[in-house]
Order: structure tokens, then C-alpha cells, then sequence
């Protein structure tokens, strides 16, 4: 049964800094990886996709790459700024379901101080 | 147009009622999806509607039943529900399940309190 963690749960930095959440998955038959971003009460915005065959995507200040064979992902944030606080999750796409079933994380709540 | 809407967004209800969250895209999209979230936890995928069909239930009980009316259209009816099911419901399309470099847009969601 697939499984997706994510680390850390929690982090605040102060403004400016640049930071890494982590993905991981536990199966490697997967259509693509993604990351999504949510803010409190509200849904959920795609920030990225990566499919299977791709190692990295980009869009502004926002870097994911994607390692299948050892399971993971990695969302990198540069210059953060305080309108990047929300939660960010990440979410796999399995071949086994019709495709379309997305597995999600716990997510990483990040806070981002002026 | 890259937009899902729901209605309505807040709802309160009895056990007894009987009540229906609505789901609408004009995007072409041809897959439609219901989630639950509860607080500080993932979405968890309920249902997924592929050309008005439904292709996966994810086991979920029968006071929840979903409606695909039309390819633009996405119904949950709500019957006896139980007070754990209080969540924010979620609903998003893509074009189609199973293409690998689609994304699934989300509505902003219904927060459902069941008394």
C-alpha cells in the first residue's frame, strides 16, 4: 500500500530565507508526483507536476525535483515571503487505479515571519 | 477559466435532514472527484466520476451518494449523517484520470457541521 510522508510537519523562518520540504513515497509506480499548496479553510491550488519520466519542474521561485527510484521529492522555496505561510502538500498518482486516485501526504505547515 | 465552484460553502445540519452539495466546471474537464478533509489532515478521495461514470468508490457509507448529472455537473447527497461527518468537502476536475501530465483543479470547498 503506497504511503507518503512528509517532512518536517510544522517550520517557521523568517522572511527571505530559502527552504526545502521533503516528500517521500514508499511505491515508485506512479503517473507523477505533486505539490500542492492550501490555505487555511479553503482548497487546494497545484503549484507543481512532475510526471514519472521528469526529474525536476519550475515556476518562479518555486523548484520540485523528483528521484522515483529512491522515492522521493523535494519542493524548494527561494526567497520565501510571508504570502507563502499556508500548508503545502504533496500528492502521488498511482498506475494501479485508473489513474486519477491522488495519495496525499500529512503536509508541512509553514509560517513565513516578516 | 480554470474554476471550480461549490455550493454552497458553509452548511449545517441535522441528522435527520437530507441536504446536497453542488459542484460546478466549465473547464471541458472530464473527470470530476469528491474529497473530505478533516482538520489538520490530508484530503481523502471518496469519489471519482470518469465521463459521467462512476469509476472509484472508496468504500464510503451509503448516506453519501454522488450524482454526475452532466459532464459540467457534480452532486453529493447527504442523508442520516452522523456528526463525525463534519469536514470540509472538497471537489475538483481534470481533463481526464489517468493523464499523467493533467492536474486536478479543486473547488474552494463545503464546510459541512452535522448536529
Amino acid at each position: 500500500k503506497q504511503e507518503v510522508t512528509q517532512i518536517p510537519a510544522a517550520l517557521s523562518v523568517p522572511e527571505g530565507e530559502n527552504l526545502v520540504l521533503n516528500c517521500s513515497f514508499t511505491d515508485s509506480a506512479i503517473y507523477n508526483l505533486q505539490w500542492f499548496r492550501q490555505d487555511p479553510g479553503k482548497g487546494l491550488t497545484s503549484l507543481l507536476l512532475i510526471q514519472s519520466s521528469q526529474r525536476e519542474q519550475t515556476s518562479g521561485r518555486l523548484n520540485a525535483s523528483l528521484d522515483k527510484s529512491s522515492g522521493r521529492s523535494t519542493l524548494y522555496i527561494a526567497a520565501s515571503q510571508p504570502g507563502d505561510s499556508a500548508t503545502y502538500l504533496c500528492a502521488v498518482d498511482e498506475v494501479y487505479n485508473q489513474g486519477g486516485k491522488l495519495i496525499f501526504g500529512q503536509g508541512t505547515e509553514l509560517s513565513v515571519k516578516p | 477559466d480554470t474554476e471550480v465552484t461549490q455550493t454552497p460553502k458553509h452548511l449545517v445540519m441535522g441528522m435527520t435532514n437530507k441536504k446536497s452539495l453542488k459542484c460546478e466546471q466549465h473547464m471541458g474537464h472530464r473527470a470530476m472527484y469528491w474529497y473530505k478533509q478533516k482538520a489538520k489532515k490530508p484530503p481523502e478521495l471518496m469519489f471519482v466520476y470518469s465521463y459521467e461514470k462512476l469509476s472509484i468508490n472508496e468504500s464510503v457509507p451509503s448516506r453519501f451518494s454522488p450524482e454526475c448529472p452532466n459532464s459540467s455537473l457534480l452532486n453529493l447527497h447527504l442523508h442520516a449523517l452522523q456528526p463525525e461527518d463534519s469536514a470540509l468537502y472538497l471537489c475538483a476536475s481534470s481533463l481526464d484520470p489517468g493523464t499523467p501530465w493533467e492536474t486536478q483543479y479543486f473547488g474552494p470547498g463545503t464546510r459541512l457541521l452535522v448536529l
